[in-house]
């Protein structure tokens, strides 16, 4: 099955710098990549996506990029803030029996510091 | 929209007994899932249902667990008997595939504590 791995597991930055956090995938058939936030007590809430035909995707002060031969893709936030800090999970998708079966990341818990 | 409902939000219990999670999925979303999260596995998915109907059971742990979904509105997770390893925070979500979105859209989880 899939399996996806994800780094850093922790991750602190100032306030304003720009935060990475990348995942490797193991099917080449995953064909969509969401990204969640998971803030304390709360579920995972979906925050950005991409599909397997696209290369970057942005949204404000978060992109993210997918690279299919290496089955590498990245989170980037730039100018950080508080608001920010949770625990993010990358994820790998693919068809499986007629639904889309995602595999998560170990997640990234991520603080930025006023 | 209220979201996704889940209760209790949190159950302890002492081993050996029954427990019986609960979730409303989103009005209109056809699809619905059970992921277990804890530190060591990280989020798992358990069971996902599309039209009430089981689909893939792969990752439920072993026979103490069971699911069902007897309408579009509902559906349980029963651990019977349970065990201190069973000890996690389970997730349901839902979805709307058809459409042509993935998301999936969590509920607030139970946190299960087994004594």
């Amino acid at each position: 099955g899939e399996n996806v791995e994800q780094h850093p597991s922790t991750l602190s930055v100032q306030e304003g710098d720009s935060a990475v956090i990348k995942c490797t995938y193991s099917d080449s058939a995953s064909n969509y990549f969401p990204w969640y936030k998971q803030e304390l007590g709360k579920g995972p809430q979906l925050i950005i996506d991409i599909r397997s035909n696209v290369g970057e995707k942005k949204d404000q002060r978060i992109a993210v990029t997918l690279n299919k031969t290496a089955k590498h893709f990245s989170l980037h936030i730039t100018e950080t803030q508080p608001e920010d800090s949770a625990v993010y999970f990358c994820a790998a998708s693919l068809n499986s029996g007629g639904y889309q079966k995602v595999t998560f990341g170990t997640g990234t818990k991520l603080q930025v510091i006023p | 929209d209220a979201g996704v409902i889940q209760s209790p939000r949190h159950e302890v219990t002492e081993m050996g007994q029954e427990v019986t999670l609960r979730c409303k999925p989103i009005s209109g979303h056809n699809s619905l899932f059970w992921y277990r999260q804890t530190m060591m596995r990280g989020l798992e998915l358990l069971i996902y249902f599309n039209n009430n109907v089981p689909i893939d059971d792969s990752g439920m742990p072993e026979d103490r667990f069971s699911a069902k979904m007897p309408n579009a509105s509902f559906s349980t997770l029963k651990i019977q008997p349970s065990e201190p390893r069973d000890s996690a925070v389970y997730f349901c979500a839902s979805s709307w595939f058809e459409r042509g979105s993935y998301e999936q859209y969590f509920g607030p989880g139970t946190r299960l504590t087994v004594t």
